[in-house]
């Protein structure tokens, strides 16, 4: 299994320039999530999906927008990317579907820098 | 809301012991707790659920006090790879939300 998949690793934009996050995960996970670290602040939550079909907005989703067409897929778009997204990004995924109380396993991340 | 973590910042000599502290504002269901190396991704250490079930490593534990909405992580003879950042996580309403974490630096 390769686990929990990110690309690209690093990625440096524009601002106003648009682009997707890709995460894929191949352990049949049903509940996946965003998150964004930035120094001092933790990880804080984006977006996370409980399974195919259904996303729901985490602690800081404004910039943002995510869709959960397959199982193994959940992308995290920026519609518009602003010098604040600058940071590193990292997708995770669980088995639990409905609530997010097993392990988490998370991806390598993406670095993002937009100037 | 994010948990509260304590202390931010550790460092100690090898061998020694630590505690990281963390607090919710909000009822808890589970708590986890994770660690993550510069540059890599957080790793799972241990989930803390209520009445007191406990999954996690063999050299690292903790406790969960549901009422006070606190749990503790406890490292005891710290060795070089403990060196990292620690978070812990608290579960509501589908969501994991993590603490902003704890540095622990363990020297020869």
């Amino acid at each position: 299994n390769a686990g929990v998949t990110q690309t690209p690793k690093f990625q440096v934009l524009k601002t106003g320039q648009s682009m997707t996050l890709q995460c894929a995960q191949d352990m049949n996970h049903e509940y996946m999530s965003w998150y964004r670290q930035d120094p001092g602040m933790g990880l804080r939550l984006i977006h996370y999906s409980v399974g195919a079909g259904i996303t729901d907005q985490g602690e800081v989703p404004n910039g943002y927008n995510v869709s959960r067409s397959t199982t193994e897929d959940f992308p995290l778009r920026l519609l518009s990317a602003a010098p604040s997204q600058t940071s590193v990004y990292f997708c995770a995924s669980s088995s639990q579907a409905g609530g997010p109380v097993e392990t988490q396993y998370f991806g390598p991340g993406t670095r993002l820098l937009v100037l | 809301q994010q948990p509260v973590q304590s202390p931010q910042a550790v460092i100690l000599r090898e061998g020694e012991d630590a505690v990281i502290n963390c607090s919710s504002s909000k009822a808890l269901y589970s708590v986890h707790w994770y660690r993550q190396k510069h540059g890599e991704a957080p790793v799972f250490l241990m989930i803390l659920l209520k009445g007191g079930e406990q999954k996690g490593h063999e050299k690292i534990s903790a406790s969960f006090n549901e009422k006070k909405q606190q749990s503790s992580l406890y490292l005891t003879a710290s060795q070089l790879s403990y060196s990292g950042t620690y978070f812990c996580g608290t579960v509501g309403n589908e969501k994991l939300t993590f603490g902003t974490g704890t540095r622990l630096t363990i020297i020869p």
